[in-house]
């Protein structure tokens, strides 16, 4: 049973740091590539980071890039979210997810979802 | 970046009715070396996380009822949901993963009526 536990959120003030973390278990971490999305209070999903299985591609949403890190650790089966520059607008819930098993080398959708970690950026 | 646009915001349906969520994308996100739309359906309840319902435009995720259904291809795209049951009231979200950002639609709000 595919089970993912973010853990690391918290209320920061803006311009501060938070590092989100990802205790994946269940199936073989290493293998998948693994995302993060969130959602703001009251509002829709936002995709905001990949990271390939390996570790050797990322790609991140506009609005986060210089800003957050995505990084992963297969020996730990753990994913991190390092953000750093925080905004009011990084307010939400983030959630971590796996890319479903498919034998298509390429993107993938989600289909394993923790149940989120809360980041409030206020003052 | 590609903009998913769905329609409509919101929709009331009876149950045992049927329900249909449009899905459009501002680019074809057919892939023609693999012959698949790189577009996937998310049910997200109040308080849960999304759940994968179909991707590749119209394949089941395992576990999900044969009520829901993807259908489309390039640009646009339709989850139905056959016979509504309670359960299925939730936020439905498309969401293409053809590039990055892997962007998804603002969500349809599915209630009973």
């Amino acid at each position: 049973q595919v089970q993912l536990v973010e853990s690391g959120g918290g209320v920061v003030q803006p311009g501060g740091s938070l590092r989100l973390s990802c205790a994946a278990s269940g199936f073989t971490f290493s293998s998948y590539g693994m995302e993060w999305v969130r959602q703001a209070p009251g509002k829709g999903l936002e995709w905001v980071a990949y990271i390939r299985y390996d570790g050797s591609n990322k790609y991140y949403e506009d609005s986060v890039k210089g800003r957050f890190t995505i990084s992963r650790d297969n020996s730990k089966n753990t994913l991190y979210l390092q953000m750093n520059s925080l905004r009011a607008e990084d307010t939400a819930v983030y959630y971590c997810a796996k890319d479903i098993d498919d034998s298509w080398s390429g993107p993938k959708p989600m289909d394993g979802w923790g149940k989120g970690a809360r980041v409030t950026v206020s003052s | 970046d590609i903009v998913m646009t769905q329609s409509p915001d919101s929709l009331a349906v009876s149950l045992g009715e049927r329900a249909t969520i449009n899905c459009k994308s501002s680019q074809n996100i057919f892939y023609s070396s693999n012959n698949k739309n790189f577009l996937a359906w998310y049910q997200q309840r109040s308080g849960q996380p999304p759940k994968l319902l179909i991707y590749w435009a119209s394949t089941r995720q395992s576990g999900v009822p044969d009520r829901f259904s993807g259908s489309g291809s390039e640009t646009d795209f339709t989850l139905t949901i056959t016979s509504l049951q309670a359960e299925d009231v939730a936020v439905y979200y498309c969401q293409q993963y053809y590039s990055t950002p892997r962007t998804f639609g603002q969500g349809t709000k599915v209630e009973v009526k």
